[in-house]
């Protein structure tokens, strides 16, 4: 069965620093989503990527994350100058089509910043 | 707004025993509504959904969850727990109109011996 992947599955970095955590989502979808878990909270979503451009974001996601599809495959965020507030795991997911279909997880990548 | 509510943060049981996790929704129409659950150091794997029809619907691992409009419910239930279902398990409301998922803050179930 097709799976929605992350790499990496973690990653230390300073404060300060950029970051990149990319997602392969499954093939044939057309939406794709970033969603983060702070350690003991609820998941939170972070935004939402349609036909190359942002369809919807969170207050969450400020002028310090970015999103792209670099190529057919790839879906990243991009931290620009992380904070120790950012550390979290990060959730890729994608689905079908715009209907209120299932979306699929990724594994998640926890990230640290120290 | 729409938002989603776990009120019980952690529940034990014993294996072999009956579960019943509750999720109760806000929302004014009719919600989309599934159940995640995330084993240690996992991702979220789906359980079950409902979008519409039949309001008790099966899921995998041998799960199920009823809808109840009235009650604005969404409750996941399975009739004999084993080892391996302990896990957080999550609630999420997606609604029309709106592309993402709205989670709940999770119910950690441990199972005893």
């Amino acid at each position: 069965e097709p799976e929605v992947t992350q790499t990496p599955s973690h990653q230390v970095t300073q404060m300060g620093q950029e970051v990149i955590l990319r997602c392969v989502p499954i093939s044939n979808h057309l939406y794709f989503y970033w969603y983060r878990q702070i350690l003991g909270q609820k998941v939170e979503f972070l935004v939402s990527f349609y036909n190359n451009e942002i369809s919807e974001k969170s207050e969450i996601f400020d002028d310090q994350f970015s999103v792209e599809r670099p190529d057919g495959s790839n879906f990243t965020l991009k931290i620009r100058s992380t904070k120790l507030e950012d550390s979290a795991m990060y959730f890729c997911a994608s689905k079908v089509t715009a209907s209120q279909e299932t979306q699929y997880f990724g594994p998640g990548t926890r990230l640290l910043v120290l | 707004a729409q938002s989603v509510t776990q009120p019980d943060i952690h529940i034990t049981v014993s294996e072999g025993a009956s579960l019943e996790l509750r999720c109760n929704y806000s929302y004014g129409a009719t919600p989309y509504l599934f159940w995640y659950v995330q084993s240690p150091g996992q991702g979220l794997q789906l359980l079950l959904k409902y979008f519409s029809g039949d309001t008790l619907v099966q899921g995998i691992k041998g799960f199920e969850a009823e809808f109840k409009r009235s009650q604005s419910s969404f409750n996941l239930r399975k009739p004999s727990v084993h080892w391996s279902d302990a896990a957080e398990y999550f609630c999420a409301v997606g609604t029309t109109g709106a592309n993402n998922l709205f989670f709940g803050t999770g119910t950690r179930l441990t199972v005893i011996p």
